[in-house]
């Protein structure tokens, strides 16, 4: 157990609609970063957030969006969904400085029908 | 952008030892992770290198050389839960590359 929590472990929608994944990082982590795997695929790195503020951007659609609220959980955000959104989305937490040693949530499946 | 070159599959026996590479081209550079993921599991954290050399943390050890763009994780000793993929990451002040990652499988 990484001590990271992400909710709802799965969660099946339908194309258009619109979801929210919510993660709460480790005690002291400052950071939380966001990650898109498709099957089979490697992990795409989305959006990362640090105390609040939106520190770095990877390859995340403007349907997307992300927060992170002052009690530091995050919520990633997924409207207009498509099929190929389908994807398990994990959540990382790191305390900064030194290395960012990242620590992974269990992931939430999504699935789009 | 950024290029990241891991072999796809590789299978090896138990008790053996493996050599997983991963070649990298990544705009800016401070050091690489490696991490090891379970078939549907979150990926846990293995090792970081930063200077040039080799890591060793037990069974596993990590090797990094900067200017060749080049890194490798050694398993030694290889037991049949190692079966999982190998995530290779270089990392560039907060930016994270993740390779597609390399699936051992460890065989009796």
């Amino acid at each position: 157990d990484s001590g990271v929590t992400q909710t709802p472990k799965h969660l099946i929608t339908a194309t258009g609609q619109r979801v929210t994944l919510r993660c709460s990082p480790r005690s002291g982590d400052l950071s939380v970063y966001w990650y898109q795997q498709s099957l089979d695929q490697g992990l795409q790195f989305l959006i990362q957030y640090y105390n609040g503020e939106e520190r770095a951007k990877g390859n995340i659609l403007e349907r997307f969006s992300a927060q992170q609220f002052p009690d530091l959980h995050s919520e990633l955000n997924l409207s207009s969904l498509e099929l190929g959104d389908s994807a398990l989305y994990f959540c990382a937490s790191s305390v900064p400085g030194g290395a960012d040693t990242q620590y992974f949530g269990p992931g939430t499946r999504l699935t789009v029908l | 952008g950024q290029n990241i070159d891991q072999p796809t599959e590789m299978t090896a026996t138990e008790g053996a030892i493996v050599q997983i590479n991963c070649t990298y081209q990544t705009s800016g550079f401070n050091g690489l992770f490696w991490y090891q993921q379970h078939a549907g599991e979150a990926p846990t954290f293995l090792s970081y290198n930063v200077l040039d050399g080799l890591e060793e943390k037990g069974r596993f050890s990590s090797f990094l050389s900067r200017s060749k763009g080049y890194s490798y994780l050694l398993l030694k000793e290889l037991q049949m839960k190692d079966s999982a993929s190998y995530l290779c990451a270089p990392y560039n002040f907060n930016k994270f590359y993740f390779g597609s990652g390399t699936k051992l499988n460890v065989k009796p």
